[in-house]
């Protein structure tokens, strides 16, 4: 098992463009989330998929969009790259929704860069 | 909401000495609490987690942490540092919030083992 991927690894934008940041699961879980990683600030929540068809706001959600294409597939769209959204991106992924105390599995991360 | 404090954003230790790592959380609720370790240009991965089964938790690579709910601390410890220990490390905690679990991280210290 691949566990959680993410495309591209590496990204440099100009300001005012647009990308989608890919993310899959092969763990057949039914929750995915994107955070975002700042230096001193840990990762903050930007979306999440409690399962498929159905997204929810995070701790930061301005500025993206998220699909949940299907129950493996989670993507996060900058419609307009700011350099405020230079940062290292992360999808991650767990079983439950809402019972238990699920571990969330994270991808290598999408390292971002708008200039 | 619930909150993580990290103490001390980067930490030193010698190979072979004590490793300590501080986190405290504030929770309203008997909360879930996380440690994931981050090698460099990597995703995070998961040390070990408190569920409330035992306040002794021990993880992977010889690490364990104490749930201390008098103190709202659960410090991370091994009584012996490797060099390949050398990594940021996240305190984390678990709030159940709309539809799903999430993560609320601290804002990590990275962990300096010296020869």
């Amino acid at each position: 098992n691949a566990g959680v991927t993410q495309t591209p690894k590496f990204q440099v934008l100009k300001t005012g463009q647009s990308m989608t940041l890919q993310c899959a699961q092969d763990m057949n879980h039914n929750s995915m989330y994107w955070y975002r990683q700042d230096p001193g600030m840990g990762l903050r929540l930007i979306y999440y998929s409690a399962s498929e068809g159905t997204t929810d706001k995070g701790e930061v959600p301005n500025g993206y969009n998220v699909s949940r294409l299907n129950k493996r597939e989670f993507s996060l769209r900058l419609e307009s790259a700011a350099p405020s959204q230079t940062s290292v991106y992360f999808c991650a992924s767990s079983e439950a929704g809402l019972a238990g105390v699920e571990t969330q599995y994270f991808g290598p991360g999408t390292r971002l860069l708008v200039l | 909401a619930q909150s993580v404090t990290q103490l001390g954003s980067h930490v030193s230790v010698s190979e072979g000495a004590l490793v300590l790592l501080r986190c405290n959380y504030s929770s309203s609720v008997p909360p879930y609490l996380f440690w994931y370790v981050q090698y460099p240009n990597q995703g995070l991965q998961l040390l070990l987690k408190y569920t409330s089964a035992a306040t002794l938790v021990k993880g992977i690579n010889g690490f364990e942490a104490e749930f201390k709910k008098s103190e709202t601390s659960f410090h991370l410890t091994k009584p012996s540092a490797h060099m390949s220990d050398a990594a940021e490390y996240f305190c984390a905690v678990s709030d159940l919030s709309g539809s799903a679990r999430q993560l609320t991280f601290g804002s990590g210290t990275q962990l300096t083992v010296l020869p």
